[in-house]
């Protein structure tokens, strides 16, 4: 079946710190691929997204690269900020109607 | 449109009552998702709608989980005889459906069930 694998959190880091949270995925079809991003007390936001291999899904100076032949879609952020602290979550959705798979979620804390 | 809208935000049960939780897609959205999720966990799946069919369900919803999307607008999901391990927030997502939910799903800000 499809599944989501993040790496383990908590992540801390230093404010204007280099930030990567690891994502690989299993999925029997070709499936498109997505970041949420979930702040304190509030719902989840879509972060980026990507639907085919090689291709780049940012915002915010957040970016994800599709990689079908390491099945990995690594969130990546090159200067961290304290409004960056939340629980991120890699999630992917596979060809027809079937819904969207999470990972577990990786909280990360920034500190000034 | 102000997004996907969930109410109560919070509800405290006693074990054994019944809860019922609404939630109010995006207006032009087709699909509508519950999920469940758990401390230290990621969202798991429980059910969907297309417009007002009930097209899956999870192996999560047991018989105490019966949700509804009557007119295909708005949904509730009910709880009969809830239990502690009933504790979870409970996230509801709408989509437009088809290929166009390769852009993704809007959540709303859940439905947090404490059952005491």
């Amino acid at each position: 079946g499809n599944s989501v694998t993040q790496m383990e959190g908590p992540v801390t880091l230093s404010e204007e710190a280099f930030l990567t949270i690891n994502c690989t995925y299993t999925a029997t079809g070709y499936p498109s691929l997505f970041w949420y991003v979930q702040y304190p007390g509030e719902g989840l936001q879509l972060l980026l997204k990507a639907t085919k291999a090689d291709d780049k899904g940012s915002n915010k100076g957040f970016e994800a690269t599709y990689r079908k032949e390491t099945t990995s879609f690594h969130l990546e952020k090159g200067s961290v900020q304290v409004s960056d602290s939340a629980v991120y979550f890699c999630a992917l959705r596979d060809l027809g109607n079937t819904p969207l798979v999470f990972g577990k979620g990786t909280r990360l804390s920034v500190i000034a | 449109d102000t997004g996907v809208s969930q109410d109560p935000r919070h509800k405290i049960t006693k074990r054994g009552q019944n809860v019922t939780f609404r939630c109010d897609p995006i207006s032009e959205h087709n699909r509508l998702y519950w999920y469940r999720q758990t401390l230290g966990q990621g969202p798991e799946f429980l059910t969907y709608f297309q417009n007002e069919a009930q097209l899956e369900k999870s192996r999560l919803l047991s018989d105490r989980f019966s949700a509804e999307r009557p007119k295909g607008s708005f949904s509730t999901l009910e709880i009969q005889r809830t239990e502690q391990g009933d504790s979870a927030m409970y996230l509801c997502a709408s989509s437009l459906g088809g290929r166009r939910d390769s852009y993704g799903y809007t959540f709303g800000s859940g439905t947090r069930l404490t059952v005491v």
